[in-house]
């Protein structure tokens, strides 16, 4: 079956700028994580979903960053005023709800550089 | 939540056995072991995950001491595709989430 999917896979903005990264995850997955991934790093957790509902937005770095789930399916990770400092790469994951235990599926990400 | 600690960065030949160390000296009754790595250009991919026994799958192995401090995980013959950036993170089991460190990259030379 389908594996994660994220758009757009490469997206080039100017500092200022408004910007949105799709996520499409595993049918049946109710839960959907963000995270960020500059050059060198880890993933960044950001904010994590279980249906609708925002669980953890303790990620977020500031009020620019805002996620929705409509429909508990596909995200948006929106992101207002863009910096140079957001350029990184966004990855989206899901999961089946099973804490502690549940296997994160990643998709490949969405490359966002801030000129 | 709880913190691993892993060497920056190791080197291993083909078709050798390689073992990633884990240290997690304040790790909680309720955290679970798990691994992931990453591919260059991809996003993280699960290995594998323990909670006090040794585990075994088709990707690796792992090891757990009994005082659960720390964790090795195995990978039995290393092949080329086998280099990544391998993440060794505790998550805690009434979580959801996980938190990346910064991981251990490996080198397979041919």
């Amino acid at each position: 079956g389908a594996g994660v999917s994220q758009t757009p896979s490469n997206k080039v903005t100017e500092k200022g700028k408004y910007v949105e990264l799709r996520c499409d995850p595993i049918s049946g997955h109710t839960a959907l994580y963000w995270y960020r991934q500059s050059l060198g790093q880890g993933p960044e957790f950001l904010i994590y979903f279980q249906g609708t509902g925002a669980a953890d937005d303790s990620g977020l770095p500031n009020d620019r960053f805002f996620a929705v789930r409509p429909e508990g399916s596909v995200s948006t990770l929106k992101i207002q005023r863009t910096e140079r400092g957001d350029s990184a790469v966004y990855l989206c994951a899901s999961s089946l709800r099973r804490p502690g235990t549940g296997e994160l599926f990643f998709g490949e990400g969405s490359r966002l550089t801030v000129l | 939540d709880a913190k691993t600690t892993q060497p920056n960065s190791m080197e291993s030949n083909e078709e050798e056995p390689v073992h990633l160390p884990c240290n997690h000296s304040t790790i909680s009754g309720t955290d679970y072991i798990h691994w992931y790595r990453q591919l260059p250009s991809q996003g993280p991919e699960y290995v594998i995950h323990g909670l006090t026994s040794n585990v075994n799958n088709r990707m690796a192995s792992l090891a757990i001491a009994e005082d659960r401090k720390s964790s090795t995980l195995i990978l039995h013959r290393a092949t080329l595709r086998d280099a990544a950036v391998y993440y060794c993170i505790l998550r805690d089991g009434r979580d959801d989430k996980i938190i990346f460190g910064k991981g251990t990259r490996l080198h397979i030379l041919p």
